[in-house]
């Protein structure tokens, strides 16, 4: 049982589409993350939200308690947006998708 | 500022042996964390610490000790590594609410 679930676990989109990847959830969090992997391995954090919606450049977090749902959307995706994008929650542990890999072709 | 640095980036193990990896901050965040990460499993928690004297276990502590004498270090210490223990380890720092988490650049261990 995964206590945090992502979809999809595999995306394609061509430059410029607009990219949606969700993440549920079935514990009770204080606070929800994005986080990002590219190739080389490194992991930023792009987002920490516990409520409503966070905008930073072309990323935009949203949260939705009630339902246990977060989504992170890409507008006007580029190839350098191509890596793997992580949800994770802090409950009484921390938990982790097992992520969504992205590739946007030129 | 360095943020989170974690060493080495590299590491080959024979069965049996033991390391120690290591884990600094300087950002003064209270919680640190130890994951492994393996395919198709996303990241997993292995130990944390809320701050210095204190530790806990995660998901998958077994294999695995830490301490935390300090705020800034947070040593990760395979005793007698396994086959098993063959993977890529991540150090994490939080501020406790203040921020999202801060990563070290990774460990890819293997074990032989």
């Amino acid at each position: 049982k995964n206590e945090v679930e992502q979809s999809p676990q595999n995306l394609t989109a061509q430059e410029g589409e607009f990219i949606t990847i969700n993440c549920s959830y079935s514990v009770g969090i204080s606070a929800l993350h994005w986080l990002q992997q590219h190739p080389g391995g490194g992991i930023v954090s792009l987002f920490m939200l516990s409520s409503g919606k966070k905008k930073h450049g072309r990323l935009i977090a949203t949260i939705n308690i009630q339902e246990k749902h977060s989504s992170l959307h890409i507008t006007a995706s580029h190839p350098r947006d191509s890596a793997v994008y992580i949800c994770a929650v802090t409950g009484n542990q921390f938990y982790f998708g097992t992520g969504t890999s992205l590739t946007v072709i030129p | 500022n360095a943020g989170v640095t974690q060493t080495p980036k590299f590491q080959v193990l024979k069965t049996g042996q033991s390391m120690t990896l290591q884990c600094a901050q300087d950002m003064n965040h209270e919680y640190m964390s130890w994951y492994r990460q393996d395919p198709g499993m996303g990241l997993r928690l292995i130990h944390y610490s809320v701050g210095a004297g204190i530790t806990d276990q995660g998901e998958v502590p077994n294999g695995y000790n830490v301490s935390r004498s300090t705020t800034e270090d947070f040593p990760l210490r395979l005793l007698s590594a396994a086959p098993s223990q063959t993977s890529v380890y991540f150090c994490a720092t939080e501020g406790l609410g203040r921020g999202g988490y801060t990563f070290g650049s990774g460990t890819r261990l293997t074990v032989v």
